[in-house]
This record gives structure tokens, C-alpha cells and sequence, in this order.
């Protein structure tokens, strides 16, 4: 079975600073998806970044940045210099080639301190 | 920017009570789904809709539910006779093509059944 593992239930980061979040899935497939989404208090989740498991150069959206390791079945998200406003639930989600269904992880609740 | 929007935000139903739960999805995508999130959960998925039939679903998508597209815009999950078990938030997202394609989520509908 297709699983995402989020390890980290909660992390706080100080302002500016840089935070990273864990993720590892476990999938059989080759052909695959991975996504980072962003949920605020007000529970709209919204896309952070995506990669595709075909390409090996990690994907960057302005200050957010990930590292792929597709052998590792890895999937961390770094945010650099944190803002009030990163302050959410961020999940961790898998989709298989050929698939429609998004897989989550548990969620990690990042809390960034002024 | 374009929003998949919902309604109601939030629905208080009996049990044994059947509820249909509204989604506007963002007007040039093809693919809808549903998801939910029971409190503390990891967000499901239930459901995937294109070309106005279902395309996948999970083992939670029972004889219970069901989706429709009833008209150009509107897409509606009903749930025909509510259990306890059923209270969660239930999210629609949309996206533009096939499993390549990001799916872009609402702000859900917090359904609580009594």
C-alpha cells in the first residue's frame, strides 16, 4: 500500500529563519507525484510545491524548496526566511502515475514565533 | 485567480438524515473529487469524476454516497442517510486534466452529524 509518513506532528521556527519538514512515502510505482499543500487557519489548502518523480533537479517556488531523494523515498520541504504568515498545517501528498487519488500524510503544524 | 468555492461551509444534520454537500469547481478543469478529513485525521480521498461518470473511488466511497454534475457548473456529493461516523470536512478539489495535473482544493464543509 501507497503510505506517506510525516513524522514531525509539530515545528516551530523563528522569523526569517529557515525550517525544514520531513516527509518519506513508500510506493512500488516508477511513475509518481509529490505535492506539499499548505493549510491555514482558515482551511483552504493551497499548493506549495510540486515535483515530478522523473525529474531529478529538486523544485523551487521562491522561498520554498525541496529535497527529492527518490531512492531514499524522501520529500523534505525547506522554507527559507519564515514569514508570520507560513504559519499552517502543511501536508505532505503522493500521487501515482495513472492515478487520480492523492495520498496525505498526518500533517505537520508549523508554527513560526515573531 | 480562480477558487473551487463550496457550500454551505457548514451543515448540522441528523443522523439517518441525507445531505448534499455543493462544489463550484474552477471553470475550465475536467476532473472533480472529493476528499475528507475526519477531525485529527489525514485527509481521504473518496472519490474522482470526469466526463460526468466516476473514474476512481475508494473503499470508503460506499452505496451511501454518490456524485452528480448536475448542471455546467455546480458538482454535488450526497451522502443518503447519514452516520455519526460520516462527521468530517469534506473538500472538493478540481483540476484541469488528467493525473498529471495539480488538483486545486475548496475550503471545505464541515459536516457534524448528530
Amino acid at each position: 500500500a501507497q503510505t506517506v509518513t510525516q513524522s514531525q506532528p509539530e515545528m516551530s521556527v523563528q522569523e526569517a529563519e529557515t525550517v525544514t519538514l520531513s516527509c518519506t512515502y513508500d510506493t512500488s510505482e516508477s511513475d509518481y507525484y509529490l505535492f506539499w499543500y499548505k493549510q491555514p487557519p482558515s482551511r483552504q489548502m493551497i499548493l506549495v510545491i510540486r515535483q515530478e518523480a522523473y525529474k531529478q533537479q529538486n523544485a523551487t517556488e521562491n522561498r520554498f524548496s525541496v529535497n527529492f531523494q527518490k531512492a531514499a523515498k524522501s520529500f523534505s520541504l525547506k522554507i527559507s526566511d519564515s514569514q508570520l504568515g507560513d504559519a499552517a498545517m502543511y501536508f505532505c501528498a503522493y500521487k501515482p502515475g495513472g492515478s487520480e487519488k492523492l495520498v496525505f500524510g498526518k500533517g505537520t503544524k508549523l508554527t513560526v514565533n515573531p | 485567480e480562480p477558487e473551487v468555492t463550496q457550500t454551505p461551509s457548514h451543515q448540522v444534520t441528523q443522523m439517518g438524515q441525507e445531505v448534499i454537500l455543493r462544489c463550484v469547481p474552477i471553470s475550465n478543469h475536467l476532473y472533480f473529487y472529493w476528499y475528507r478529513q475526519i477531525l485529527g485525521q489525514k485527509v481521504e480521498f473518496l472519490v474522482s469524476f470526469y466526463n460526468n461518470e466516476i473514474s476512481e473511488k475508494s473503499e470508503i466511497f460506499d452505496d451511501q454516497f454518490s456524485v452528480e454534475r448536475p448542471d455546467g457548473s455546480n458538482f454535488t456529493l450526497k451522502i443518503r442517510s447519514t452516520k455519526l461516523e460520516d462527521s468530517a470536512m469534506y473538500f472538493c478539489a478540481s483540476s484541469e486534466g488528467d493525473s498529471r495535473e495539480t488538483q486545486y482544493f475548496g475550503p471545505g464543509t464541515r459536516l457534524l452529524v448528530l
